[in-house]
């Protein structure tokens, strides 16, 4: 068990220009959310994935952002023509059970900066 | 809809004190409770979460909460602070209808001071 990774861990770019994030969950874990955090602020829920199906997506992700989980594993966030208020730290985080009391295991983040 | 509220955004303690992290929820079904430290730069780490077996919930680095529903609280506590343990801290509860997202707080920054 090596726990949640995700890379990069930091990433600057400039306004406009598209953006990719990986995370790499837990092995085994068929769930995979992905959050953002802004300053001062606590994470907010972005979307999850069962296996490679996506099941939920919430209101802040644009139409900028996709999310895919090929065959259930590793999992992409895409940022297009990003702006300076997609700034934040992106988290991912795993888990394998179904259950609400169920352990979400969190990954460093990776931290967007956009100029 | 579920929510957590954490009230006061930063606490300052002695080494050595007491340490009182609050949080309230708004929840029409049973919650299920987390709370989880972030160290800089890092993920958020689990320290302990009510599953509705025991109200009194121990979880790692000395840290305990209490549920109480009648007051819809589920505040952090550890007896003796120690500098190790500043960082933010948050409060969150498991959405049951939705996939079990969590929803957190605003967090509590903890500022340890010799």
């Amino acid at each position: 068990d090596t726990g949640v990774s995700q890379d990069p861990r930091h990433k600057i770019t400039k306004r406009g220009q598209n953006v990719t994030f990986r995370c790499d969950p837990i092995s085994e874990h068929n769930r995979l959310y992905w959050y953002r955090q802004t300053l001062g602020q606590g994470p907010e829920f972005l979307t999850y994935f069962q296996n490679e199906a996506q099941l939920e997506k919430s209101r802040l992700l644009s139409d900028r952002f996709s999310a895919e989980r090929p065959k259930g594993s590793f999992s992409t966030l895409e940022i297009q023509r990003t702006e300076q208020g997609d700034s934040a730290m992106y988290l991912c985080a795993s888990l394998a059970g179904s259950a609400s009391t169920d352990t979400q295991y969190f990954g460093p983040g990776t931290r967007l900066t956009v100029l | 809809a579920q929510s957590v509220t954490q009230l006061g955004s930063h606490v300052s303690v002695s080494e050595g004190a007491l340490v009182l992290l609050r949080c309230n929820y708004s929840s029409s079904v049973p919650p299920y409770l987390f709370w989880y430290v972030q160290y800089p730069n890092q993920g958020l780490q689990l320290l302990l979460k009510y599953t509705s077996a025991a109200t009194l919930v121990k979880g790692i680095n000395g840290f305990e909460a209490e549920f109480k529903k009648s007051e819809t609280s589920f505040h952090l506590t550890k007896p003796s602070a120690h500098m190790s343990d500043a960082a933010e801290y948050f409060c969150a509860v498991s959405d049951n209808g939705g996939y079990n997202k969590l929803i957190f707080g605003a967090g509590t920054r903890l500022a340890v001071h010799p």
